[in-house]
């Protein structure tokens, strides 16, 4: 099984500043044969759904605020909020489904400092 | 506006059986691969299994294995998650989603949860 490992778990940020969460596969993720990385990132509020933001790595979905960003390849990967905003708080988890099965990272906490 | 909306989640006794529905709308559910995922409490998200459009194919996680099937009934437009065998290590909130890109895909839309609690 491919291992997904986030850094940091938990982080504080005041409005405005930038965060950056990043996720590191145990295994490439990226498709040779499309050239396509096989990662997603959501966003999980309490007693809600998760919500797609990022697919192939830096797709971002329509309606997603473009303050949110994915980058990265291989291993490597990087979601990012350029301006966090109240509503951000939030878990992030990475996900590939390169190969089955599909695994999340552990996921990264986001709160206001 | 595509939905996902589940139902049949409950309290179970260790070794008892639940099965979880999750009809679509918006979107005709034969065209697409759909999956389940499930939360235990204070945990991550974990992928439980899959199936694809005509429901011919399925696969599932180690832990549930042998004990939990999917299935579809594409002419409801519902998905179906049938658990056997539970134990109180399955103890969540399971997700139905939609899969866009076949047997290996990002989730696009997610039904609201159904919360499965095996107690006695």
């Amino acid at each position: 099984d491919i291992v997904m490992t986030q850094s940091p778990d938990s982080l504080a940020v005041s409005l405005g500043e930038r965060t950056t969460i990043n996720c590191k596969s145990s295994q490439s993720v990226l498709s040779s044969s499309d050239n396509k990385n096989f990662l997603a990132w959501y966003q999980h509020k309490p007693g809600q759904p998760p919500r797609l933001l990022i697919y192939w790595a830096s797709a971002r979905l329509s309606g997603v605020p473009d303050r949110f960003s994915g980058s990265g390849s291989g291993t490597d990967f990087t979601l990012s909020i350029s301006s966090l905003q109240a509503e951000d708080v939030a878990v992030y988890y990475c996900q590939q489904y390169y190969s089955t099965p599909q695994t999340f990272g552990q996921g990264t906490k986001v709160e206001i400092k | 506006e595509v939905q996902l909306v589940e139902s049949g989640g409950g309290l179970v006794q260790p070794g008892g059986s639940l099965r979880l529905s999750c009809v679509a709308s918006g979107f005709i559910l034969s065209t697409d691969w759909m999956y389940w995922v499930r939360q235990a409490p204070g945990k991550g998200l974990v992928w439980v299994s899959r199936i694809n459009t005509d429901g011919s194919s399925t696969t599932y996680a180690d832990s549930v294995k042998g004990r939990f099937t999917t299935s579809r009934d594409n002419a409801k437009n519902a998905l179906f998650l049938q658990m056997n065998s539970l134990r109180a290590e399955d103890t969540g909130v399971y997700y139905c989603a939609r899969g866009p890109y076949g047997s290996r895909s990002y989730y696009d839309y997610w039904g609201q949860g159904s919360l499965v609690t095996v107690s006695s």
